[in-house]
């Protein structure tokens, strides 16, 4: 059973930094690419960052690129997400997501980031 | 890139057919056969119900269908049921690894 496990999540304040941290399982995570799709309170959703299997190719949406860094760990079958200078418009269930034939097949169940002073 | 353009809600009542529409560009919606639709319930993470415009992944009732014309893609569920109810979006791969989704719909079940 495929499994996206997100951590890290929690309360920030403005300018502050946080780092992600999704767990996979039950699939080969080192063959799919891997994606952070946020939703803020009561809003839709919202794609942020895209990383190819062996990293090689990373892609950020416009909001985040520059402040938030995506990255993964084959070995360790992790995705992770470090975001820093951030602001109250980041506040956001963040979701990792399995990318399938340009389609996001598996989520997590999200983590919540709260950015408030 | 600006999200699609999706209505607001849509509602009928059960057994009846509705259908969702997704609106975006030549860039997006118009260049690639990459759509895809979500289905999200309250407090829940999407779930995916049809990709390639018109596929349904294994598991997802056939009463789920997606189809495709220029800029406007559109989801059809048919043969409504309560638990259809939910909030659905729409989304679109935009070139050089981006994607953009629409600003979701919200279906009501009458």
């Amino acid at each position: 059973e495929v499994q996206l496990v997100e951590s890290g999540g929690g309360l920030e304040q403005p300018g502050g930094s946080l780092r992600l941290s999704c767990a996979a399982s039950g699939f080969t995570f080192s063959t799919y690419p891997m994606n952070w799709v946020r939703q803020a309170p009561g809003k839709g959703l919202e794609w942020l960052s895209n990383i190819t299997p062996n990293s090689n190719l990373i892609h950020y949406a416009d909001s985040v690129r520059g402040r938030f860094t995506i990255s993964r760990d084959n070995a360790k079958n992790s995705l992770y997400l470090q975001m820093s200078s951030l602001r109250a418009e980041d506040t956001a269930v963040y979701y990792c997501v399995r990318d399938q034939d340009f389609s996001f097949d598996y989520w997590g169940q999200g983590t919540l980031v709260t950015v408030s002073s | 890139q600006s999200a699609l353009t999706q209505p607001a809600s849509v509602s009928g009542s059960p057994g009846q057919s509705i259908t969702i529409s997704c609106t975006g560009t030549s860039s997006d919606v118009g260049s690639y056969k990459y759509v895809s639709w979500y289905q999200q319930h309250p407090g829940k993470a999407p779930k995916l119900m049809i990709y390639e415009d018109s596929k349904r992944p294994s598991g997802v009732s056939n009463r789920f269908s997606g189809s495709k014309s220029g800029n406007t893609a559109s989801l059809t569920i048919s043969g409504l049921q309560a638990e259809d109810e939910a909030d659905y979006y729409c989304c679109s791969y935009a070139g050089s690894l981006s994607w953009v989704f629409g600003v979701g719909t919200k279906l009501t079940v009458l």
